[in-house]
């Protein structure tokens, strides 16, 4: 029930080209769906996050297509380029209630290469 | 502004040992995390600290233990080391008082245990 599952595990990718990563949850009281974007070395930091009031959150060339029916959400970076190699990460939250203190729930990560 | 500072940032432990990852934060957050990072397998949750004084099992508590006498700090110790906790250990915090904050991470300690 608490799960997060990412897909795929690693993408390769050309500069230019769109890199679409995949999320899919099970607890639908998840309301609070960040992406995390992790460089080597380094720690998470925040990329973008939405809510499941919407479908879709587009900051720059990162956009979230959120489908709460179907339980699944995705992060497609447009234009990827070189700088964009890095690890992502899902994850899902439950804000509402005051219960559960911001816990995350991270995916499995996918490691995304762009290569020039 | 530091933001959210571990140390150390690498250690070698033998097997039974114990020691304690140092995680300190300026953003006067009131709440702060530990997790593991594992490959493949994400970031689980081990402890969590919503303020001074109040600590909370996470995902994967055993082998264990936090404290949380002061805002900035909440270290993670580890009594008797097992191969099982080598890892990378980030910490994290937010501010709490409102909805949707997100979390802040260090840059992680990567432990080694042999």
């Amino acid at each position: 029930q608490q799960q997060v599952k990412q897909s795929p595990q690693s993408l390769i990718v050309q500069k230019g080209g769109i890199s679409i990563i995949n999320c899919a949850y099970e607890n639908t009281a998840f309301d609070y769906f960040p992406w995390y974007q992790q460089f080597p070395g380094k720690g998470p930091a925040l990329l973008i996050a939405i809510r499941p009031d919407v479908s879709e959150k587009k900051e720059g060339r990162f956009t979230i297509s959120f489908n709460k029916s179907a339980k699944q959400f995705s992060l497609h970076i447009m234009d990827s380029q070189p700088g964009d190699s890095a690890t992502y990460f899902c994850a899902a939250s439950i804000m509402s209630g005051g219960t559960s203190y911001g816990k995350l729930t991270f995916g499995q990560g996918t490691i995304l290469t762009v290569h020039p | 502004n530091a933001g959210v500072t571990q140390t150390p940032k690498f250690r070698i432990l033998k097997i039974g040992q114990s020691m304690t990852l140092q995680c300190t934060q300026d953003m006067n957050h009131n709440y702060m995390y530990w997790y593991r990072q594992d490959p493949g397998m994400g970031l689980k949750l081990i402890y969590y600290s919503v303020g001074a004084g109040i600590t909370d099992k996470g995902e994967v508590p055993n082998g264990y233990n936090v404290s949380r006498s002061t805002t900035e700090d909440f270290p993670l110790r580890l009594e008797l080391a097992a191969p099982s906790q080598t890892s990378v250990y980030f910490c994290a915090s937010s501010r709490g008082d409102s909805r949707f904050q997100p979390q802040h991470f260090g840059d992680g300690t990567r432990l080694s245990i042999l």
